[in-house]
């Protein structure tokens, strides 16, 4: 059964970095078909798509964030992470990490839990 | 920019309802669309993708279907374990953008 689970700091000050991991078990993330994915969702509101990136190693990001994000993958881990910079208490969210599944058309088809990132002084 | 616009915000029903759920995009995105569903405090889950297909494991009363820009999220026999808020995403190309949320209660 695969798993995806987030880790990295859940308090980060306004203006420095967000930095997530996301550590993907029972599969390899370099399988054919899958590519990798993060969203947010502040708290009691909607989800948010922050970017992903695609086997190939291609990154596609919201273009409301795309000046601030990074997305990249280590295969070697087994792992893929995001980094945000100059944060903001509107960057204050669950942090979910996501596969995106081309057996599901692209749909995203197994989660992390979600890590709560709380951006403040 | 691009809009996915779900209603109602909100509804109540009651057990055994039938209840719809309408996301429409602002520019066509053939059948490139999911449905996923969060009960409260947990993760997303997805639900139908390619705007009609039942992700393996979703109870049979959960049905999608439109194409274009109009689509549905229809739950035939509301059960109590279905209290959750539903979202719809696009994925047809980046932005990959989501609906804003529809929450759904026991009347």
């Amino acid at each position: 059964q695969l798993q995806l689970q987030e880790s990295g700091s859940g308090l980060v000050k306004p203006s420095q970095t967000l930095s997530l991991t996301c550590a993907v078990s029972g599969g390899s993330i370099s399988s054919g078909g899958y590519s990798w994915s993060w969203i947010r969702q502040p708290p009691g509101k909607g989800l948010e798509w922050i970017g992903y990136i695609y086997h190939s190693g291609s990154t596609y990001y919201n273009p409301s964030l795309k000046s601030r994000v990074t997305i990249s993958v280590d295969r070697s881990k087994n792992q893929f992470s995001l980094k945000l910079s100059s944060v903001t208490a509107a960057d204050t969210a669950v942090y979910y990490c996501a596969r995106v599944s081309s057996h599901q058309q692209l749909a995203f088809d197994y989660w992390g839990q979600g890590t709560l990132v709380t951006v403040s002084s | 920019d691009f809009q996915m616009t779900q209603s109602p915000s909100s509804l109540s029903a009651s057990v055994g309802d039938r209840v719809t759920i309408t996301c429409r995009a602002s520019q066509g995105i053939s059948n490139y669309l999911a449905w996923y569903q969060q009960k409260p405090g947990r993760v997303p889950k997805l639900l139908i993708y390619a705007a009609s297909t039942l992700q393996s494991g979703v109870p049979s009363r959960f049905a999608g279907s439109g194409s274009g820009t109009e689509f549905t999220l229809t739950i035939s026999g509301l059960q109590p374990e279905d209290v959750a808020s539903y979202y719809c995403q696009k994925y047809n190309s980046a932005p990959y953008t989501f609906g804003g949320g529809t929450k759904v209660e026991i009347k």
